[in-house]
């Protein structure tokens, strides 16, 4: 089975604070993603990677950056915490779209942030 | 861009009721479409996909969900709700050459007993 491991289930940061949280998968995936959850917004996509130090901006990447030094480590950083990043963030991997694949995330457990 | 939308943020059935969860999404070419469900505090898990393979999809845990593209819709059905199935539940949409995955707000779903 795929895993997903985030580094941390519960943080609590104080504003201004730099933040890194870790994401590790182990099936050689080559697409990884960071998402925010909100109560009532769904899933909100902030960076994903689609390769080794590539990236790509979401839907949210204000306030947040990532890295990808190796294919199965995916980093989420927030240089400088605010109040407004609290929330519930998720870690995800997948294969790259190609034949009959179909590109299904799979997930880590979540990381919930709190900023004071 | 594609994007999904669920009716309704909360709901609640009695135990052994029908379960219908409702999803839409917006594309003119059919594209991939995923239910997920979210136990408390807890990661997303995959409970069924669709793949243009079959329009009528089986899931994990007795759900089920049918693909009709005319009424652009993925609803979520299970014939009788079980205590365990209190969670809340994601539909998903991804085009065919988009690594990009579109989640809708989620419905979370109450059991009585």
């Amino acid at each position: 089975d795929v895993k997903v491991t985030q580094s941390s289930r519960y943080l609590v940061k104080r504003t201004g604070e730099k933040v890194f949280l870790e994401c590790v998968q182990d099936m050689d995936h080559e697409n990884m993603f960071w998402y925010r959850q909100d109560p009532g917004l769904g899933l909100r996509l902030i960076y994903f990677s689609y390769d080794v130090k590539m990236k790509e901006k979401g839907d949210i990447p204000e306030g947040y950056s990532v890295s990808r030094e190796k294919k199965e480590r995916f980093s989420l950083i927030l240089e400088s915490a605010s109040t407004n990043q609290t929330s519930m963030y998720l870690c995800a991997s997948s294969l790259e779209l190609r034949d009959a694949n179909t590109g299904e995330l799979f997930f880590g457990e979540g990381s919930r942030l709190t900023v004071l | 861009a594609q994007s999904v939308t669920q009716l309704g943020s909360h709901v609640s059935v009695s135990e052994g009721a029908l379960v219908l969860l409702r999803c839409n999404y917006s594309s003119s070419v059919p594209p991939y479409l995923f239910w997920y469900v979210q136990y408390p505090n807890q990661g997303l898990q995959l409970l069924l996909k669709y793949t243009s393979a079959a329009t009528l999809v089986k899931g994990i845990n007795g759900f089920e969900a049918e693909f009709k593209k005319s009424e652009t819709s993925f609803h979520l059905t299970k014939p009788s709700a079980h205590m365990s199935d209190a969670a809340e539940y994601f539909c998903a949409v991804r085009m065919y050459n988009n690594n990009d995955m579109r989640f809708g707000a989620g419905t979370r779903l109450t059991v009585k007993p």
